[in-house]
């Protein structure tokens, strides 16, 4: 099974901070990673998906960025409603898999 | 609107079944993948199972393998989760979610288990 790894696990930010979130894949997976965004009480939300494509309606402070096995999410000035955890998650093989989460807090 | 609706959770015993919903609506179920992703209370999320658009393929977690089956019946735009042999440890959110790269999330649907 592909491992994801993600890190930090959680971080303290302020508005107007950039932030970003790793992903590293135990092995290569091409560009098939989604990162997804979850506030407490919700379902998950997509934000990207392969790898660095926006999802339509998602702010574009929001970015993807892939480097090999490596996978990162950056929030380029985190707003108010940007608090939230985030996972990635290969769909590149069978099992998928999601990173263990960020939880990105003030 | 792409629109996912999960029921049939509950408190089930430890050993007993349950079987999931997922009514979908607003996009061309039949053509769609669907996944089932479920998530333990204050933890992450963990990728449960998918059945390919024509259901003739299906995969899952090690997990659940051998206990639980996706099923999907596209005259009804519905995706289930027939879950058997519970465990404790399958205590979860059970969220439904569109295609291979989870596009649309449903709500969600609670199942405890406990005796």
């Amino acid at each position: 099974d592909i491992q994801m790894t993600q890190s930090p696990s959680s971080l303290s930010a302020s508005v107007g901070d950039r932030v970003t979130i790793t992903c590293r894949a135990s092995q290569g997976i091409g560009n098939d990673l989604g990162w997804y965004q979850q506030k407490p009480g919700k379902a998950p939300k997509r934000l990207i998906y392969d790898a660095y494509t926006l999802q339509t309606g998602v702010p574009s402070r929001f970015s993807g960025r892939e480097s090999g096995t490596e996978f990162t999410l950056t929030i380029s000035s985190l707003q108010p409603e940007d608090f939230a955890t985030y996972y990635c998650l290969q769909y590149n093989s069978f099992p998928h898999t999601f990173g263990g989460g960020t939880k990105v807090e003030i | 609107e792409v629109q996912l609706v999960e029921s049939g959770g509950g408190l089930e015993q430890p050993g007993g079944s349950l079987r999931l919903s997922c009514a979908a609506s607003g996009f061309t179920f039949s053509h769609s993948a669907m996944t089932w992703v479920r998530q333990a209370p204050g933890k992450g999320l963990e990728w449960v199972s998918l059945i390919s658009a024509s259901g003739g393929s299906a995969y899952y977690a090690e997990s659940v393998k051998g206990r639980f089956t996706i099923s999907r019946d596209s005259s009804k735009n519905t995706l289930f989760l027939q879950m058997n042999s519970l465990r404790a440890e399958d205590t979860a959110i059970y969220y439904c979610a569109r295609d291979i790269q989870h596009s649309y999330w449903g709500q969600g649907t609670l199942v405890t288990i406990s005796s």
